[in-house]
């Protein structure tokens, strides 16, 4: 059981490129989040996606793009990588429901030069 | 108001003692709480949950909840080195929230 799977796990980038960081999970989760960590600084929520179809922003939007592709994927896009986006990266999934927790994939260290 | 705080620490306790960890959230709406533990490079991963008022014990793991004082805490007895860790407290409310977490290390 793969649970929430990131790729890639690591990626250097220069200042101005693009990229997209993918997410899937196979728990059949409704809900989805990307994640930003950064020394300090604890979990800031990126973008979440309640169910497949619909995107909402989190407290650190700026800079980034979301897709739900379907149920099991959440990708998340840097069009113009800057180096204050030199981060770990996590995504998550819970069932619906209050009472459910979030599983993590294993992150993404993104360094931007 | 940040809606979940912890004490960023560092917590020190040496081996076999009880380290205690604790929460205080702002949303008297929040139905579920739990701890999540993450090593030093690696993603955050569950270890405890809890949904009423009173102690959840897991082994050497107590959650604790007290909605009325609106906090959470989690004992570790007989503390470990391999419990050195960031331990995060989270809750949900109309979302899900997390702390900042605490860093726990266990002197051997």
């Amino acid at each position: 059981n793969a649970g929430v799977t990131q790729t890639p796990k690591f990626q250097v980038l220069k200042t101005g490129q693009s990229m997209t960081l993918q997410c899937a999970q196979d728990m059949n989760h409704n809900s989805m989040y990307w994640y930003r960590q950064d020394p300090g600084m604890g979990l800031r929520l990126i973008y979440y996606s309640a169910s497949e179809g619909t995107t909402d922003k989190g407290e650190v939007p700026n800079g980034y793009n979301v897709s739900r592709l379907n149920k099991r994927e959440f990708s998340l896009r840097l069009e113009s990588a800057a180096p204050s986006q030199t981060s770990v990266y996590f995504c998550a999934s819970r069932p619906t429901g209050g009472s459910q927790p979030q599983h993590f994939g294993d992150g993404t260290r993104l360094s931007i030069l | 108001q940040k809606e979940v705080e912890q004490n960023s620490g560092p917590l020190s306790v040496p081996e076999g003692a009880i380290a205690s960890l604790n929460c205080t959230y702002s949303d008297r709406g929040s139905q579920s709480f739990f701890w999540y533990r993450q090593y030093s490079g690696k993603s955050p991963e569950l270890i405890m949950f809890i949904y009423s008022n009173g102690d959840k014990e897991d082994g050497r793991f107590t959650a604790q909840l007290n909605k009325a004082s609106q906090y959470v805490s989690l004992l570790i007895r007989d503390s470990q080195p391999s419990d050195s860790a960031t331990y995060l407290c989270a809750h949900t409310g109309n979302q899900f929230y997390f702390g900042t977490g605490t860093s726990l290390t266990v002197i051997p």
